[in-house]
């Protein structure tokens, strides 16, 4: 089984472009998520989806933009790239909101220079 | 604003000392979980826990859920190297559906 799968794994932008993070899911969850993760820190929400042509604004929704056009996909959208986006990217998904398992990607390493 | 807060942010113990790792927020959690997460992966599933007094054990690991439904903590007995990585409780906030995960804890279990 995939389960969550994120691509590009590494992707290196120069301030200023705009780049898509793929996820897609082949658990056919209705929920999906998207995380950053600073070096040694927690993960902070970004955006959720809880089923196709719903999303929401997590914690740091600034900077970024999603879209749910399906159940399997969840794609991350950074326009204007800025060096405070420079992060691991974690998309992950679950069955419901409260008390199932999370799986998560194995993440999106994010450079901006 | 971090709703959940974990204590401490660095830990670093001899193999067989035991340790407890707390997570703490002002606002209610209709479940709490723990991850574990090694570096370059993703965090994994360690436990959810949903009633407010509820202890869980996985092994070593015993993981409790406040009465109030508020804080959890995490105690491992006779630590060993392969418990060394970044811990993180994520708790879903009532009436929310969204995960929100703590600021973490990194262990070092040193041989």
């Amino acid at each position: 089984n995939a389960g969550v799968t994120q691509t590009p794994k590494f992707r290196i932008l120069k301030i200023g472009q705009s780049m898509t993070l793929q996820c897609a899911q082949d658990m056919n969850h209705n929920y999906m998520y998207w995380y950053r993760q600073d070096p040694g820190m927690g993960l902070k929400l970004i955006y959720y989806s809880v089923g196709a042509g719903i999303t929401d604004k997590g914690e740091v929704p600034n900077g970024y933009n999603v879209s749910r056009s399906t159940t399997e996909d969840f794609p991350l959208r950074l326009e204007l790239a800025a060096p405070s986006q420079t992060s691991v990217y974690f998309c992950a998904s679950n069955d419901w909101g409260s008390g199932n398992t999370i799986y998560f990607g194995e993440g999106s390493w994010l450079t901006v220079v | 604003t971090q709703l959940l807060e974990q204590s401490p942010q660095f830990l670093s113990i001899q193999e067989g000392e035991n340790l407890t790792v707390y997570c703490n927020s002002s606002s209610v959690f209709s479940s709490l979980q723990w991850y574990r997460q090694e570096p370059g992966e993703g965090p994994v599933l360690l436990v959810t826990v949903v009633t407010g007094g509820e202890v869980k054990k996985l092994k070593r690991l015993t993981f409790q859920f406040g009465d109030a439904r508020k804080d959890s903590s995490l105690h491992i007995t006779a630590a060993q190297p392969g418990d060394t990585g970044l811990y993180l409780c994520a708790g879903y906030e009532t009436g929310a559906n969204n995960l929100f995960f703590g600021t973490g804890t990194r262990l070092t279990v040193i041989p």
